[in-house]
């Protein structure tokens, strides 16, 4: 069972448009974190959200955490090549906060 | 180095034959967990440890072995491969404090 459903599962866009993807569960998270990926690496952390509603901006990007702390948004602004990886929502329950559940992922291109 | 290094990067081994992945980390964190990551199930917790000699089991641990007798090091072993354990394994590390996870750049399995 996938507890952590990402949308969508690719994408493919130009250079400057915007875009926004999504992680969603029916179970309630204590945090949530974004990564990104790229070939041949190890996923790296973008940002962590811990407070329902909570939003945090990283130069283009945009994190929202839901207020139920069920689902969060990634929002990325004017898109550059830069950008293309696959990014990975991860979420810690309630009382399990060492072990984290990650999505399927959304793979992102971005192309001139 | 600082950092959190797996090894070997690649290897290709024969089905039934035993094999022990690498991981080793520099900052002493306490959590240290193994992934796998396959496509269409993302990223997969095998076995995590919270700390020297405590390791517990995640979602798909039936196959492999660990032990942490050392903080900084977290070998998972293959006892007996098989065709299913293909894949790419991740290491990663936390600190007590710290939400993030720090990801090795992992090993690329394939088994024959």
């Amino acid at each position: 069972t996938q507890l952590l459903e990402q949308s969508p599962q690719f994408l493919s866009i130009q250079e400057g448009e915007n875009l926004t993807v999504y992680c969603n569960s029916s179970s309630v998270f204590s945090s949530l974190q974004w990564y990104r990926q790229e070939p041949g690496e190890g996923p790296v952390l973008l940002v962590t959200v811990v407070t329902g509603g909570e939003v945090k901006k990283l130069k283009r990007l945009t994190f929202q955490f839901g207020d139920a702390r069920k689902d969060s948004s990634l929002h990325i602004t004017a898109a550059q090549p830069g950008d293309t990886g696959l990014y990975l929502c991860a979420g810690a329950r309630t009382g399990t906060a060492s072990k984290l559940t990650f999505g399927t992922g959304t793979r992102l291109q971005v192309t001139l | 180095d600082a950092g959190i290094t797996q090894s070997p990067r690649y290897k290709i081994t024969e089905t039934g034959r035993q094999v022990t992945l690498m991981c080793h980390q520099t900052w002493s964190h306490s959590y240290m967990f193994w992934y796998r990551q396959d496509l269409g199930h993302g990223l997969r917790l095998i076995y995590y440890s919270a700390a020297a000699d405590i390791t517990d089991k995640g979602e798909v641990p039936d196959g492999y072995v660990v032990s942490r007798s050392k903080t900084e090091n977290f070998p998972l072993t293959l006892e007996s491969a098989t065709r299913s354990q293909t894949s790419v394994y991740f290491c990663a590390s936390r600190g007590v404090a710290a939400y993030g996870y720090t990801f090795g750049s992992g090993t690329r399995l394939t088994v024959v």
